[in-house]
């Protein structure tokens, strides 16, 4: 079984620029979670995904968004980036949306904000 | 609010040798899921061990088992036989049940083994 794959693997915008990133899950899993990875933050939630429906979303502002296609697929979208939003961006899958369910991490996406 | 401290910024072990890792966290919730996530410089994160909130055995995981005490709130990783690949950051995190996919992480503990 594949893995969970996030392209691009690295990417370079300048300020003001918006960015998408792509994550496909893993086979048969619908939850997708998106999480911002910077030394300064650690490891934050951003948004999660269940059948093409946002079900959480954490504490960030509203030019982080995302969403989610009907073969699970998943985008996330930042708009008017701003240096501090350089960071790896992690996305999760699992099977379902309850804590029990094991998430598996792709490799991420490095984006830098010049 | 959910939070989780691992107080060890830094570590290191020597190859062969047992190494344990802290982590704390606070909830009031009851019903939960404990996590330890590995981070080697590759930046794929992959899970070491978990542990269900209501079992009182401690999981392990071949080299890998944790010491979780509930009350406590604690939550530590020991790791023996330490090898030169078990070289990462390890981050603790915990999910609450029910309330979705959104991971709690501690700020990291980055362990080096040396030879």
């Amino acid at each position: 079984k594949a893995g969970v794959t996030q392209t691009p693997r690295y990417l370079i915008k300048t300020r003001g620029q918006q960015v998408t990133l792509s994550c496909s899950p893993i086979s048969g899993h619908r939850s997708v979670s998106w999480y911002q990875q910077t030394p300064g933050q650690g490891l934050q939630f951003l948004f999660e995904y269940f059948s093409e429906t946002q079900r959480n979303k954490g504490n960030f502002p509203g030019r982080f968004s995302g969403r989610q296609f009907s073969n699970s697929r998943s985008e996330m979208n930042v708009s008017t980036l701003e240096l501090g939003d350089s960071a790896l961006y992690l996305c999760a899958s699992s099977q379902g949306t309850s804590g029990n369910n094991e998430q598996f991490f792709g490799p991420g996406t490095r984006l830098t904000v010049l | 609010a959910q939070t989780v401290t691992q107080s060890q910024p830094e570590m290191s072990v020597q190859e062969a040798e047992t190494v344990t890792l802290s982590c704390t966290y606070d909830t009031s919730e009851s019903n939960y899921y404990l996590f330890w996530y590995k981070q080697p410089p590759s930046r794929q994160m992959i899970l070491v061990i978990r542990q269900e909130a209501y079992k009182q055995q401690n999981a392990t995981e071949n080299r890998f088992s944790v010491n979780f005490q509930k009350a406590a709130k604690s939550f530590s990783l020991k790791i023996s036989d330490s090898q030169l690949g078990d070289t990462a950051m390890y981050f603790c995190a915990f999910i609450l049940d029910n309330y979705g996919q959104n991971f709690v992480f501690g700020p990291g503990t980055r362990l080096s083994v040396l030879p």
